[in-house]
């Protein structure tokens, strides 16, 4: 069984500055996914990011980036021009890749993250 | 781009009831998964169909049980309704080649309240 953690309940940051968010998680597993989900007030889960774990190269997404240490089994989200719409609570996931069956995601308990002006 | 979509969107109903949901995956993905989010907490795995079939299941109680049709779209049904089933319900979708599946996309929810 793979945990995910999330070791920051809530961060703040000002708009336009950088924040990044922390995750760490715990696997026997050789090939997986790992993704950051935003889940603003309304309550939608959006997907910011993926990283597959054989990709050496860390995944960028506009302003979003993450730093993925597979040794450590570390896996961090850089927000970058924090904007107001960032708000949001912020999922750190974990999917199995290789299990031949339509894995679920393992969630950390989420940061909270409040971008004020 | 199309989305996930979920009905109801809300759903008010008193215990020892039963619920529909029902879950229109995006088009040309084969596999539905649906999730269980409480108030403050993360969205936990209930159960997953690839292809018509039962893929995966996670802690899904008895009472629950679910099915995807022949056009892909799954229905999650509740029965003998708990207050503590008053959640959010999240349908998710993916798609599947050479046996390995792509990231999931989530629907917008249906918010269920038993009362």
């Amino acid at each position: 069984a793979q945990t995910v953690t999330q070791s920051q309940p809530e961060m703040s940051v000002q708009e336009a500055e950088t924040v990044t968010l922390s995750c760490t998680y715990d696997t026997s597993e050789s090939n997986y996914y790992l993704f950051w989900y935003k889940q603003p007030p309304s309550r939608q889960m959006i997907l910011v990011i993926r990283q597959e774990a054989y990709k050496q190269q860390n995944a960028t997404e506009n302003r979003f980036s993450v730093n993925f240490q597979k040794a450590a089994k570390s896996f961090s989200l850089k927000i970058s021009d924090s904007q107001l719409g960032d708000t949001a609570m912020y999922f750190c996931a974990f999917m199995n890749r290789n299990t031949g069956t339509a894995s679920k995601l393992t969630f950390g308990t989420g940061t909270r993250l409040q971008v004020t002006l | 781009a199309a989305g996930v979509i979920q009905s109801p969107r809300h759903l008010i109903k008193e215990k020892r009831e039963t619920a529909t949901l029902k879950c229109y995956p995006i088009p040309r993905h084969d596999t539905v998964y649906w999730y269980q989010q409480g108030p403050g907490q993360d969205p936990q795995f209930l159960i997953s169909f690839y292809e018509k079939m039962q893929s995966d299941k996670g802690s899904i109680p008895d009472r629950f049980s679910a099915q995807q049709f022949s056009d892909y779209h799954s229905e999650l049904n509740m029965s003998s309704l708990e207050l503590g089933d008053s959640a959010l319900y999240f349908c998710a979708s993916s798609r599947q080649s050479g046996g390995r599946f792509y990231e999931q996309y989530f629907g917008p929810g249906t918010r269920l309240t038993v009362t």
